[in-house]
């Protein structure tokens, strides 16, 4: 089973100040297909999680341009350029499996505004 | 604009069997896409329960598979996950999401969350 292992679990970040969160897999994530299946989450308190990259570093729209997401093979590394109040939440990475069809999460970055 | 909402019991007893429905608007629920269940509790985190599609085909973390049975109701515009034989280990919050593109169009895989279910098992 592929295990993946964020680091650090806890992101105390000036306003304004960059933050990175790195994201290692136990085996190499790219698919057969020639895609890397990384997905990255922000979840706020009390809120469901809210997906910011799928494929490594392809951002959704209403994503501030301060995320990136990049890496490759089994690193992966998730960074906002300038932390701002309202990126307070846990993020997760996930990676997904085609086949057999399997999905698992990273254990969790917490970030909040020292 | 794409819509997911849990339903079902909050509270399960031991070795009983969890029921949970996930209604979907603004999107055909006959589509290319597969449905998922998440849950997320303190001890675990994040845990992908399986996907379901509307051919009647599921699949499921191994984890849980013999305990796991999800279906799509397409008449009803939902699709539903059946959890038996219960324990406190599956106090949860249980999320539905829109999941894997059977087309190869990644672009809207997980993009799509309900708000969240919470199911204590308790006696």
């Amino acid at each position: 089973d592929v295990v993946l292992t964020q680091s650090p679990l806890s992101l105390p970040v000036t306003l304004g100040q960059p933050a990175s969160i790195s994201c290692r897999s136990s085996q190499s994530l790219l698919s057969s297909d020639g895609d890397t299946y990384l997905y990255w989450f922000q979840q706020r308190p009390g809120q469901s999680p809210r997906r910011l990259f799928y494929k490594v570093s392809k951002r959704d729209s209403g994503v501030p341009d301060r995320f990136s997401g990049s890496g490759s093979g089994t690193n992966f590394t998730l960074r906002i350029s300038r932390v701002e109040a309202e990126d307070i939440g846990i993020y997760y990475c996930m990676q997904g499996t085609r086949w057999p069809p399997m999905y698992t999460f990273g254990q969790g970055t917490k970030l909040d505004i020292k | 604009q794409v819509q997911l909402q849990e339903s079902g019991p909050g509270l399960v007893k031991p070795s009983g069997t969890l029921f949970l429905t996930c209604a979907v608007s603004g999107v055909s629920i006959s589509g290319t896409k597969w449905w998922s269940w998440v849950r997320q509790s303190p001890d675990k985190g994040l845990e992908w329960i399986g996907e379901t599609y509307h051919s009647g085909t599921s699949n499921y973390n191994p984890s849980l598979k013999s305990r796991v049975t999800m279906s799509v109701d397409k008449s009803r515009r939902h699709f539903t996950l059946r959890l038996s034989s219960v324990t406190a280990a599956d106090t949860a919050i249980y999320y539905c999401a829109r999941g894997t593109s059977d087309d190869g169009d990644s672009t809207s895989e997980f993009d799509a969350w309900g708000q969240g279910t919470t199911v204590i098992v308790s006696s």
